[in-house]
């Protein structure tokens, strides 16, 4: 099983829809997660942190569930520019050296 | 403000050949990552360091590959002997501070090993 696990999609989403997709990992001892999008051939950039107790960024709302593990992105209100790859990160923290883990991504697609 | 600054932006080379790819990490950042990222394994973390010390390295492939951090403003991956599986998309990032703070990256390197 990999540590971090993302459905890779695509998610073909109507304009104007919600889209919602989960990150699940392996290891209770995660501590930190966060969201990049990827666009085709361009790098990764953060899109926004996830804190235990959820929060938003404007049309995009991140989720916790540590009893469960996994992360979830959702994403209000589609545009056609949110049409991307979807990474979560994973970090462990150690005292050696944190562990830090990206989710393969899940490529979402927004059509007209 | 620069970004981190990879080069080259392309390289194409032959296997057998060494391969080096640089980075510039922002100004004052103080964590530095090299990721490679391809289709089948997606992104994954070759090596990291903090104020220019190599901290886990455990994601480096084989002793074929080589990382280094002179100084604080630049970094190099080395690839000697180069495979065609070495063929990726090679990324840099650096961060400031701990792991609640985001990662910058570069725009990437694209290898090619014919």
């Amino acid at each position: 099983r990999k540590e971090v696990e993302q459905d890779p999609g695509p998610f073909n989403v109507p304009e104007g829809a919600t889209v919602a997709f989960n990150c699940t990992y392996s290891n209770s001892a995660s501590q930190s997660f966060f969201w990049y999008r990827q666009d085709c051939r361009k790098e990764p950039k953060l899109l926004m942190s996830v804190y235990s107790s959820g929060n938003e960024d404007g049309r995009f709302t991140a989720q916790l569930n540590r009893a469960s593990q996994y992360i979830s992105l959702l994403i209000r209100d589609s545009k056609l520019s949110d049409s991307a790859t979807y990474l979560c990160v994973v970090i462990i923290i150690k005292a050696a050296g944190n562990k830090l883990t990206f989710g393969g991504g899940t490529r979402v697609l927004v059509k007209p | 403000d620069a970004g981190v600054i990879q080069s080259p932006r392309h390289e194409v080379t032959e296997m057998g050949q060494e391969v080096t790819l640089r980075c510039k990490p922002i100004s004052g950042h103080d964590y530095l990552f090299w990721y490679r990222q391809t289709m089948m394994r997606g992104l994954e973390l070759l090596i990291y360091f903090n104020n220019n010390v190599p901290i886990d390295d455990s994601g480096m492939p084989e002793d074929r590959f080589s990382a280094k951090m002179p100084n604080a403003s630049f970094s190099t991956l080395k690839i000697q002997p180069s495979e065609p599986r070495d063929s990726a998309v090679y990324f840099c990032a650096s961060r400031l501070g701990g792991v609640d703070q985001p990662q910058h990256f570069g725009d990437g390197t694209r290898l090619s090993i014919l």
